[in-house]
């Protein structure tokens, strides 16, 4: 099973749409968790981190279930610019990083 | 934005070149990342330095070793390569190796590996 598990997508929805994804994790001694953005041939770039509280940056909200060991990440009115994958990430023994293989969004006209 | 910087942006070798990369971090760090990204795979963390000191070497072939002359600095010196090692590495820094620490990454040295 691996560590960290995304749905690859493509996620294609239209300007405007509310769109969520989710990410598993396998390491329940996870600590941290945080989103990343990576535009294509590009590097990745922190969107977020997620706290157990959850938390919200405009647009974006994130959220962490500890007992069904995932995190969510939010996207609400979706703009073009928000094409990209998003990288979920889960530091744990040693705070050693583990990234999913992304979840790829394409938002359209 | 040049927080991280890496050097060359690309590279094409053959197998029995040596090469070396570079990654610059101007952010104060101490913690300095090296990471393999191979399409359709997630990242792959290779080797971890903090305060200069390797913390992780997530198995990797001998043909790649990791260089931290100072928390700003670091290497990875390439030797013998394979054609499956072509990738794009990407390097990043951390205030430290924490776990709330946030990564900045450089833009990364696209490898091929003729």
């Amino acid at each position: 099973r691996k560590e960290v598990e995304q749905d690859p997508g493509p996620f294609n929805v239209p300007e405007g749409a509310t769109v969520a994804f989710n990410c598993t994790y396998s390491n329940s001694a996870s600590q941290s968790f945080f989103w990343y953005r990576q535009d294509c041939r590009k590097e990745p770039k922190l969107l977020m981190s997620v706290y157990s509280s959850g938390n919200e940056d405009g647009r974006f909200t994130a959220q962490l279930n500890r007992a069904s060991q995932y995190i969510s990440l939010l996207i609400r009115d979706s703009k073009l610019s928000d094409s990209a994958t998003y990288l979920c990430v889960s530091r744990g023994v040693s705070y050693i990083p583990t990234f999913g293989r992304g979840t790829s969004l394409i938002v359209h006209p | 934005e040049t927080g991280v910087t890496q050097t060359p942006r690309h590279l094409v070798m053959g197998m029995t070149n040596k090469k070396s990369l570079k990654c610059e971090q101007h952010l104060g760090h101490n913690a300095m990342y090296w990471y393999k990204q191979s399409a359709k795979k997630p990242l792959e963390l290779m080797f971890v330095y903090n305060f200069k000191e390797q913390t992780e070497n997530n198995s990797v072939p001998s043909r790649f070793s990791p260089e931290c002359p100072n928390s700003s600095h670091l290497f990875l010196h390439l030797h013998t390569l394979q054609p499956e090692d072509s990738a794009l590495y990407l390097c990043a820094s951390s205030l430290e190796q924490g776990a709330s620490d946030t990564q900045y990454f450089g833009p990364g040295t696209r490898l091929t590996v003729l």
